[in-house]
């Protein structure tokens, strides 16, 4: 089993449409979680990092859930250009510096 | 945006050549990573430093090697290129691992 896994999709969904996924992850002493986006042949840019609490950025909303291991990224109102790849990211305890990526979820926003 | 410079972007080089990556940090941030993304793999750490002269191997570290003698600088090298290191080599930053990192603009690099 992967250590943090996604739905590679892609998701095509209709502009103004709110999309959602998740991303699990296997080893509950994990520390940090952040969602990067990266278009296409570019570099990963950070979007938001994800707070136990949860936390919202304008149109974006991250969500942890401990008990069931994943990190949730909410949509609203969604634009052309959301369309990206969207990467979950872990920081284990015991990762000795790394991070774990997730492979990531292809959007893709329709007219 | 985090002053990360990666150099060259582009290379196409022959199989067999040594190829060094360099990735250039203004930040003074204590951890720096080489990554590669292949299609279906997502991001593969190679090599991570965790301070001056401090480093170690991460997933996909066979055939490279990495330096770091000052904290701005860490030099990836291919010993001896192959076709399959073609790839898309990314470098990162971040001064805590608790941070997210920030990455370069990455170098496409060819093996013919």
């Amino acid at each position: 089993r992967k250590e943090v896994e996604q739905d590679p999709g892609p998701f095509n969904v209709p502009e103004g449409a709110t999309v959602a996924f998740n991303c699990t992850y296997s080893n509950s002493a994990s520390q940090s979680f952040f969602w990067y986006r990266q278009d296409c042949r570019k570099e990963p840019k950070l979007l938001m990092s994800v707070y136990s609490s949860g936390n919202e950025d304008g149109r974006f909303t991250a969500q942890l859930n401990r008990a069931s291991q994943y990190i949730s990224l909410l949509i609203r109102d969604s634009k052309l250009s959301d369309s990206a790849t969207y990467l979950c990211v872990v920081n284990f305890r015991d990762s000795n510096y790394q991070l774990i990526w997730g492979a990531g979820t292809k959007l893709i926003i329709k007219p | 945006d985090a002053g990360i410079t990666q150099s060259p972007r582009h290379k196409v080089t022959e199989t067999g050549t040594p190829v060094t990556l360099r990735c250039h940090q203004t930040e003074n941030h204590r951890y720096m990573y080489w990554y590669r993304q292949d299609p279906g793999h997502g991001l593969r750490l190679i090599h991570y430093s965790y301070g001056v002269k401090d480093t170690d191997k991460g997933e996909v570290s066979d055939g490279y090697s990495v330096s770091r003698s000052k904290t701005e600088d860490f030099l990836l090298t291919l010993e001896s290129a192959t076709s399959s290191q073609t790839s898309v080599y990314f470098c990162a930053i971040t001064p805590d691992l608790n941070q997210p990192q920030h990455f370069g603009d990455g170098t496409r690099l060819s093996i013919l």
